[in-house]
């Protein structure tokens, strides 16, 4: 089972500061197949990343995925107050198709 | 647009069994294999199962193998997941997801004694 541990825990920044987020997978993600989600409190996840630098549909340009192999980062250029929330990391190319425990970014 | 409409959430007891839907509509789901997450009040999301876009294969998180089971009707555009030998350790909301297009909005389910 591929493990991901996301760092840090909760991040506190401030709207139009940058905030980078971790996510380091155990094992090598095949095919680079690792997503990023949003869950704001009461709603349901929704996938900003894909294919670990694909954005979303209609994800606007701000949030941008990066890495490859072990090691991948979400950025987010200049923080909005809409993104502040929780973010999480999955991997699909293996089976259990795992998630990371989440960062929670909050406002400083 | 887009989207996936989870049903079939309630509160059952203890032992008992629940099936779940997840319908949906605009995009073409025969070309998707499908997920379920499920996540518990206050915690993370937990993945559960993945069923291929054909039927063909199911995969399963070791915390369900046995008593859930996934299946998909292509020609219904649904998804399901079967879930039985319910426990209180169960009790979350229950979400469908397509990982790289969206996630439905999800169905709550409680299991109590």
């Amino acid at each position: 089972e591929i493990v991901l541990t996301q760092s840090p825990g909760t991040l506190s920044l401030s709207p139009g500061e940058r905030a980078t987020l971790s996510c380091r997978a155990s094992q090598s993600v095949s095919n680079n197949y690792l997503a990023w989600f949003l869950q704001k409190p009461g709603q349901a996840p929704r996938l900003l990343i894909y294919a670990a630098s694909s954005r979303a549909t209609g994800i606007p340009d701000r949030f941008s995925g990066s890495g490859s192999g072990t090691d991948f980062t979400l950025t987010i250029s200049r923080l909005e107050p809409e993104d502040f929330a929780v973010y999480y990391c999955q991997q699909y190319g293996h089976s259990p198709f795992t998630f990371g425990q989440g960062t929670k970014l909050e406002i400083k | 647009q887009v989207q996936l409409v989870e049903s079939g959430g309630g509160v059952v007891q203890t032992g008992g069994s629940l099936r779940l839907s997840c319908a949906a509509s605009g995009f073409t789901f025969r070309d998707y294999g499908m997920h379920w997450v499920r996540q518990a009040p206050g915690k993370g999301l937990e993945w559960l199962a993945f069923i291929r876009y054909d039927g063909s294969n199911q995969y399963y998180a070791d915390s369900v193998k046995g008593r859930f089971t996934i299946s998909r009707d292509n020609s219904k555009n649904t998804l399901y997941l079967q879930m039985n030998s319910l426990s209180a350790e169960d009790t979350a909301m229950y979400y469908c997801q397509v990982i790289t297009v969206t996630w439905g909005q999800g169905t709550l389910v409680t299991v109590s004694s």
